[in-house]
C-alpha cells in the first residue's frame, strides 16, 4: 500500500522569505503522480501543484516548485517569497493505482508578518 | 465555470439516525471521490464513483454508502450514525481518473451528538 509521510507537524516562516515543506512517499508502482493542497481556515481544499512521476522536470507555479527526487521518493515544496496569505495546513498526496489519494498529515504553515 | 458544491454545509445529527450529503461536481467531469477528515485518523478516501458506477471503495463499514446519478451528481449516505463519524466530508471531482487533478469542494461539517 501507498504510504505518504510529512514529518513537520508546523513551520514557520517570516513574510518575504522562503520556505521548504518536507514529503516523502512509497511506492512499488512505476506510474504515479504527486500532490501538493493547501487548506486554509475556510477548509477549502485548494490544489498548490501537481507532479507526474515519469517527468523528471520539477513542476512549477508561480511561487510555488518543488523537488522532485524519484529514486528517494522526495516531494518537497518550495514556497518563495512568502505572504500573509499562504498561511494554511499543507497536505501532500499520492494517487495510486485505484486513483484514489492517499495523504500525508500535514503540516500547518505559519507567516510571521 | 462553476466549483464542486456541497450541500449542505453544517449538519447535527444525534446517534443513530442517518444523514445524506450531496456533491455536484464541476460540469464536464464524471468522476466523484469521496474522502472524510477528521483530526484523528486525517483524510481517508471514502469511494469514488465513474459514470453512475462505484469504481472504488476505501476501508470504511458498510455503513457508508454512495451513489452517482447520471448528470455525474453524487450522493453519500450514512446510516446509524455513531459519535464517531462526526468528520469533515469532502467532494472532489476530476475529468477522468487517470492522473487527473481533483477539485474539491467546501465540504460538509457534519457533528453526530
Amino acid at each position: 500500500a501507498q504510504t505518504v509521510t510529512q514529518s513537520q507537524p508546523e513551520m514557520s516562516v517570516q513574510e518575504a522569505e522562503t520556505v521548504t515543506l518536507s514529503c516523502t512517499y512509497d511506492t512499488s508502482e512505476s506510474d504515479y503522480y504527486l500532490f501538493w493542497y493547501k487548506q486554509p481556515p475556510s477548509r477549502q481544499m485548494i490544489l498548490v501543484i501537481r507532479q507526474e512521476a515519469y517527468k523528471q522536470q520539477n513542476a512549477t507555479e508561480n511561487r510555488f516548485s518543488v523537488n522532485f527526487q524519484k529514486a528517494a521518493k522526495s516531494f518537497s515544496l518550495k514556497i518563495s517569497d512568502s505572504q500573509l496569505g499562504d498561511a494554511a495546513m499543507y497536505f501532500c498526496a499520492s494517487m495510486d493505482s485505484n486513483y484514489q489519494l492517499i495523504w500525508g498529515a500535514g503540516t500547518k504553515l505559519i507567516i510571521k508578518p | 465555470k462553476a466549483g464542486v458544491t456541497q450541500t449542505p454545509r453544517y449538519l447535527i445529527k444525534t446517534r443513530g439516525q442517518q444523514v445524506t450529503l450531496s456533491c455536484s461536481p464541476i460540469s464536464g467531469h464524471r468522476s466523484v471521490s469521496w474522502y472524510q477528515q477528521t483530526p484523528g485518523q486525517g483524510l481517508q478516501f471514502l469511494f469514488e464513483y465513474f459514470s453512475e458506477t462505484q469504481r472504488n471503495k476505501g476501508n470504511f463499514p458498510g455503513r457508508f454508502s454512495g451513489r452517482q446519478f447520471s448528470n455525474s451528481r453524487s450522493e453519500m449516505n450514512v446510516s446509524t450514525l455513531e459519535l464517531g463519524d462526526s468528520a469533515l466530508y469532502l467532494c472532489a471531482s476530476s475529468l477522468d481518473r487517470r492522473g487527473e487533478t481533483q477539485y474539491f469542494g467546501p465540504g460538509t461539517r457534519l457533528l453526530v451528538l
